[in-house]
């Protein structure tokens, strides 16, 4: 079976710009996270999805940060405006029952 | 506020040598897990303590979850070079957090 398939794996944008990133997790898995990743802040969780329904989205930085999920096989991560503070590897990972977190690759993002 | 602290935060050891890593808290939890994560790669589950005291091995890593729950350590025997990477302890319970990492270096 196919891991948690993130896209894309690199983005370097200009300040200002929108960014979309994508995540789809594995099949039968009910539960969807998105962390960030920075060498300043660790693994920093920033919000996570029960059966497509947002639970926790306290870690969520600002307002410029916003993520969907429409259904079980599919999520996105937005920032907009997109500032270079912003920049790090965003993870997506999933699991099923909340016993074990399967990531994704990251998607490394650099905000020029 | 950093809920798990993790220490050393790097450690750079010879091939062959013994190390352990902590991993700390104020608070007790329902359970911990352990995750490695290697260069340009999502972290990765290596094992999950649930138990006070509970002690689990794999292969040459030894886990052992402190007797109130707060604290946890990881011991590696005899390092190779394909033990380095990110050692991150993870709480869970509605939510996965983790804690700041160790950065392990193994060099041949």
């Amino acid at each position: 079976d196919a891991g948690v398939i993130q896209s894309p794996r690199h983005e370097v944008t200009e300040m200002g710009q929108e960014v979309t990133l994508r995540c789809k997790p594995i099949s039968g898995h009910d539960y969807l996270f998105w962390y960030r990743q920075t060498m300043m802040r660790g693994l920093e969780l920033l919000i996570y999805f029960n059966n497509n329904v947002p639970i926790d989205d306290s870690g969520m930085p600002e307002d410029r940060f916003s993520a969907k999920m429409p259904n079980a096989s599919f999520s996105t991560l937005k920032i907009q405006p997109s500032e270079p503070r912003d920049s790090a590897v965003y993870f997506c990972a999933s699991s099923f029952r909340n016993r074990e977190l399967f990531f994704g690759e990251g998607s490394r993002l650099t905000v020029l | 506020t950093q809920l798990l602290e993790q220490s050393p935060q790097f450690l750079s050891i010879q091939e062959g040598e013994n190390l352990t890593v902590y991993c700390n808290s104020s608070s007790v939890f329902s359970s911990l897990q352990w995750y490695r994560q290697e260069p340009g790669e999502g972290p990765v589950l290596l094992v999950t303590v649930v138990t006070g005291g509970e002690v689990k091995k794999l292969k040459r890593l030894t886990f052992q979850f402190g007797d109130a729950r707060k604290d946890s350590s990881l011991h590696i025997t005899a390092a190779q070079p394909g033990d380095t990477g990110l050692y991150l302890c993870a709480f869970t319970g509605n939510q996965f957090y983790f804690g700041t990492g160790t950065s392990l270096t193994v060099i041949p």
